[in-house]
C-alpha cells in the first residue's frame, strides 16, 4: 500500500521560498506522476504542478514561474519549491500520485499546512 | 471562477440517490477521464471515483459517468458518511494544467 507524507516548515516569511518533502513508502515512486496540489483555508482545491522521475515537470500557468518540482529515486521523495511566496500562498499542501496516461489520483498524502507570515 | 462547475451544495436524505454534476468543455471534460474526490471535513482527499470505475474500497453505491462536457457522480442509497465535500478534476489541454472544479458540499439530512 504506497502512503506518502508531506513534510516542511509550516511557517514561511513573505518573499522567501517554501520548500516541502513528499516521501513515498509502500511503491516505487517510478512510473507515477507526482503532483503537488493545494488548499487555502476556507477554499477549494488548486493544482501547483507534477514531477515525474525521467525529468519532465509541468506547472499550473498561474504558479509557473514560481514553481519548481523534482522526484529524487534515491530517497523516494518528491520536492516542491515556491519561491517569492505572499500571504496569499497560505494553504495546505497535498502530495498526491497518478499513473502515466490517468488523469486521476491513485493516492493521496495527508497534507501539511504552510503559513505565510511575517 | 473554475472551468469545471459544479454545484455549490446538495442535500439529500438517507438512502435517497442523489447526483452531482460537473461541467467543463471540449478541451476538458470532453477529452479526458474525470476524477471525483471526497473530501470529509477538511481532511486528506480521497478518490471515489477513476474515469466511471470506482478504486478498490469505495463502496458500490458510488457510480460514475459522462455525457458530452458532463461528469456526474451518484450516490445511490446516500449514508450520513457520505456527508462531505466533493471535488471533480481533469487535463485540460488548452490550458496545459489539471483542474479542479469549485467542490460540492453535499449534506445528508
Amino acid at each position: 500500500q504506497v502512503q506518502l507524507q508531506e513534510s516542511g516548515p509550516g511557517l514561511v516569511k513573505p518573499s522567501e521560498t517554501l520548500s516541502l518533502t513528499c516521501t513515498v513508502s509502500g511503491g516505487p515512486i517510478s512510473t507515477y506522476y507526482w503532483s503537488w496540489i493545494r488548499q487555502p483555508p476556507g477554499k477549494g482545491l488548486e493544482w501547483v504542478g507534477y514531477g515525474h522521475d525521467s525529468g519532465r515537470t509541468n506547472s499550473n500557468p498561474s504558479l509557473k514561474s514560481r514553481v519548481t518540482i523534482s522526484v529524487d529515486t534515491s530517497k523516494n521523495q518528491v520536492s516542491l519549491k515556491l519561491n517569492f511566496v505572499t500571504a496569499a500562498d497560505t494553504a495546505v499542501y497535498y502530495c498526491a500520485g497518478r499513473q502515466a496516461g490517468s488523469t486521476y489520483f491513485d493516492y493521496w498524502g495527508l497534507g501539511t499546512l504552510v503559513s505565510v507570515s511575517s | 471562477q473554475s472551468a469545471l462547475t459544479q454545484e455549490a451544495s446538495v442535500s439529500g436524505t438517507v438512502g435517497q440517490k442523489v447526483t452531482l454534476s460537473c461541467t467543463g468543455n471540449g478541451s476538458n471534460i470532453g477529452s479526458y477521464a474525470v476524477g471525483w474526490y471526497q473530501q470529509i471535513s477538511h481532511g486528506s482527499p480521497k478518490t471515489v471515483m477513476s474515469g466511471i470505475s470506482p478504486p478498490s474500497g469505495v463502496p458500490d453505491r458510488f457510480s460514475g459517468s459522462k455525457s458530452g462536457y458532463t461528469a456526474s457522480l451518484t450516490i445511490s442509497g446516500l449514508q450520513p458518511e457520505d456527508e462531505a465535500d466533493y471535488y471533480c478534476s481533469t487535463w485540460d489541454s488548452r490550458l496545459n494544467a489539471l483542474l479542479f472544479g469549485g467542490g460540492t458540499k453535499l449534506t445528508v439530512l
